[in-house]
Parts: structure tokens; C-alpha cells; sequence
């Protein structure tokens, strides 16, 4: 059983579309992020949940939507697609504060906006 | 400005040697660190969590070390094989509680 599962692995799409990426935990954390890895490889936190609340919203353009329906599930939601809004993105989730506990990482899904 | 360093170039090593790998942050006192694993394609795995009470922390043939008062964290791994080649990421947590991390050190083995 996969522990942080994302959907889709690979997207591409086109500049101005609207697309969502969903992410799945089955570790049963109370905590969900969403990071974002760009061509430099630089992984850079976007969002951070607690128990369904939002706690971390790093300066990340408002066109970035998260969600998360439950515990388990965190979903990224992205209006108005741009070139440099491409990127891998990861969802991970931990059991508490990050700092004192070990991430879980899904697999990552590649954005490619054309 | 906080930062947080590791070597952005690649690590280049023969098997059953050593590898060392350098995390070092600026303007942080975290009360931990953490070390992961990224293969190509894959999302980080992580591999150890050091505390800041700690100097040195082991697990089959990676030891971590850390030290507050330098602001680094050396990572080894001993006997190393072809298998180890990955990318390597430290990774603090914030006064957020943001789990932040650098940039990554690329390590390749050969055999």
C-alpha cells in the first residue's frame, strides 16, 4: 500500500487552464504539505495543514488553492495556468510538527504548462 | 538572511570509500535535523533525524552528525556502493514550524 499517494504523476497543459492535483495519505498524520521542486531541484514548502486547517501559506501566488476535504486528503487546486508554474510538485505528510518527526512524500506529479 | 547550504557539486566517489556529505545553516536554531534520500523521478525518503542535544546519531552505514555551535551537519556514509547514488537533501525545521531544505548534494558512487 502506497502511503502518500498523488494524482496525477504527469500533467501537461496549457497556459490559462485550470487544474488540480489530489494527494492521499494513509498513514494516518495529522499533518499535509505541498512542496514544490523546481528545475534547480530546490524543494520549497507551499502549504502546511493540520488537521484540515490551514497553518503554513507561504508567498505563493493566490491563484494556488489548497484543500483538504479530511485529515487523509489534501488537494491543490491551480487557476490560470503560467509557464513558470512549471515544476514537480510534492505532497508529503508527517505525524505532528515537521521538525520532530519524519516527512512521507508521495511521488510527485510533473507540471508542464505549454 | 536564513539559509541553509549543501555542496552544489556533485560528489564523486569510489565504492567502498567514505562519502561526507556538508549541510550548513545560517540565521536557524533548529532543535532538529533531518536527512533524506531523493532518487531521479522519486519524492525524498527520509533517512535520519538528529536532535540538537545529540552530536551524532547512527544507523547501519550512515552516522549523522550535528553541531550547534558551527551550524553544521556532516552525513556519512561508510562502505559505500553504487546503490548509494542519489541526491541527498538535509532538511530543519523553522521557528514556523516550516520543515525547510536545502538544496541537495548529488552523490555518485562508482564502481
Amino acid at each position: 500500500d502506497t502511503a502518500v499517494s498523488q494524482t496525477p504523476k504527469y500533467l501537461v497543459t496549457q497556459m490559462g487552464n485550470d487544474k488540480s492535483i489530489k494527494c492521499e495519505q494513509n498513514l494516518g498524520h495529522d499533518t499535509m504539505y505541498w512542496y514544490k521542486q523546481d528545475s534547480k531541484k530546490f524543494l520549497k514548502i507551499m502549504f502546511s495543514y493540520n488537521n484540515k486547517e490551514l497553518i503554513i501559506n507561504e508567498t505563493v501566488p493566490n491563484r494556488f488553492s489548497p484543500k483538504s476535504p479530511d485529515k487523509a486528503h489534501l488537494n491543490l487546486h491551480i487557476n490560470s495556468l503560467e509557464l513558470g508554474d512549471s515544476a514537480v510538485y510534492f505532497c508529503a505528510s508527517s505525524q505532528g510538527a515537521a521538525g520532530g518527526t519524519e516527512a512521507f512524500f508521495g511521488q510527485g506529479t510533473r507540471l508542464t504548462v505549454v | 538572511s536564513q539559509k541553509i547550504e549543501q555542496n552544489s557539486e556533485a560528489l564523486n566517489i569510489q565504492e567502498g570509500k567514505t562519502a561526507t556529505l556538508t549541510c550548513n545553516y545560517t540565521n536557524y536554531s533548529p532543535a532538529y535535523l533531518q536527512w533524506y534520500r531523493q532518487d531521479p523521478g522519486r519524492g525524498p525518503v527520509f533517512l535520519l533525524l538528529i536532535r540538537e542535544n545529540e552530536k551524532e546519531k547512527r544507523k547501519e552505514r550512515l552516522k549523522v552528525t550535528f553541531d550547534t555551535t558551527l551550524k553544521q551537519s556532516l552525513f556519512h556514509i561508510t562502505a559505500s556502493q553504487p546503490a548509494d547514488s542519489a541526491t541527498y537533501l538535509c532538511a530543519l525545521m523553522d521557528s514556523s514550524y516550516k520543515l525547510i531544505f536545502g538544496s541537495g548534494t548529488r552523490l555518485l558512487v562508482r564502481p
